[in-house]
């Protein structure tokens, strides 16, 4: 059972490289997120999506693109890296349908680190 | 805007001791309120959940939490504290729109 996959586990890059990750989920949710981990913030929604094709931004977007164009996979884009982008990167997804407020499935995270 | 407290950054606990974490939420109507575990170097596992009815909800692992709507809060209990409970534990709490606010975390630590 994979749930949900998240690409690449590590990563460190420059100021100014660019990046994606990849969160691929296998349980045909419509909703999926992507969270930041910071030390004493716990996790703060960057992006989600309600589907394929549509995506809207979180409490903190600025820096970062996403994409949604098939409805397993939630992708996350870093233009130019700088190191505040320094975090820990979840991925999440959920069926609505099934009710309010189901409980989100999370990977097991990608750590990225800009030097 | 909804918000979540979580007051303890770090517990330290015995083996066997009982625990107690607290959570303290902000939310206009009704909340649905999480804790989750998180393990080193893993994603988050839900615990249990609270939508409605009984305010004393049972989760996995042996946890429990209480929903007191006076005090705005959601504490997770647990009567006997194993080592393998060492870990960071979120509190959240989400709206009708499935978007779900995390409190800052507190870390568990377990005396052997």
């Amino acid at each position: 059972n994979a749930g949900v996959t998240q690409t690449p586990k590590f990563r460190v890059l420059k100021t100014g490289q660019s990046m994606t990750l990849l969160c691929a989920q296998d349980m045909n949710h419509e909703y999926m997120y992507w969270y930041r981990q910071d030390p004493g913030m716990g996790l703060r929604l960057i992006h989600y999506s309600v589907g394929e094709g549509t995506t809207a931004k979180g409490e903190v977007p600025d820096g970062y693109n996403v994409s949604r164009l098939k409805k397993q996979n939630f992708l996350l884009g870093l233009e130019s890296a700088a190191p505040s982008q320094t975090s820990v990167y979840f991925c999440a997804s959920n069926n609505p349908g099934r009710g309010p407020n189901q409980p989100q499935h999370f990977g097991d995270g990608t750590r990225l680190s800009i030097l | 805007a909804q918000s979540v407290t979580q007051p303890d950054i770090h517990i330290t606990v015995s083996e066997g001791a009982s625990l107690e974490l607290r959570c303290n939420y902000s939310y206009g109507a009704t909340p649905y309120l999480f804790w989750y575990v998180q393990s080193p170097g893993q994603g988050l596992q839900l615990l249990l959940k609270y939508f409605s009815g009984d305010t004393l909800v049972q989760g996995i692992k042996g946890f429990e939490a209480e929903f007191k709507r006076s005090q705005s809060s959601f504490n997770l209990r647990k009567p006997s504290v194993h080592w393998s409970d060492a870990a960071e534990y979120f509190c959240a709490v989400g709206d009708s729109g499935n978007m779900l606010t995390f409190g800052g975390g507190t870390r568990l630590m377990v005396k052997p």
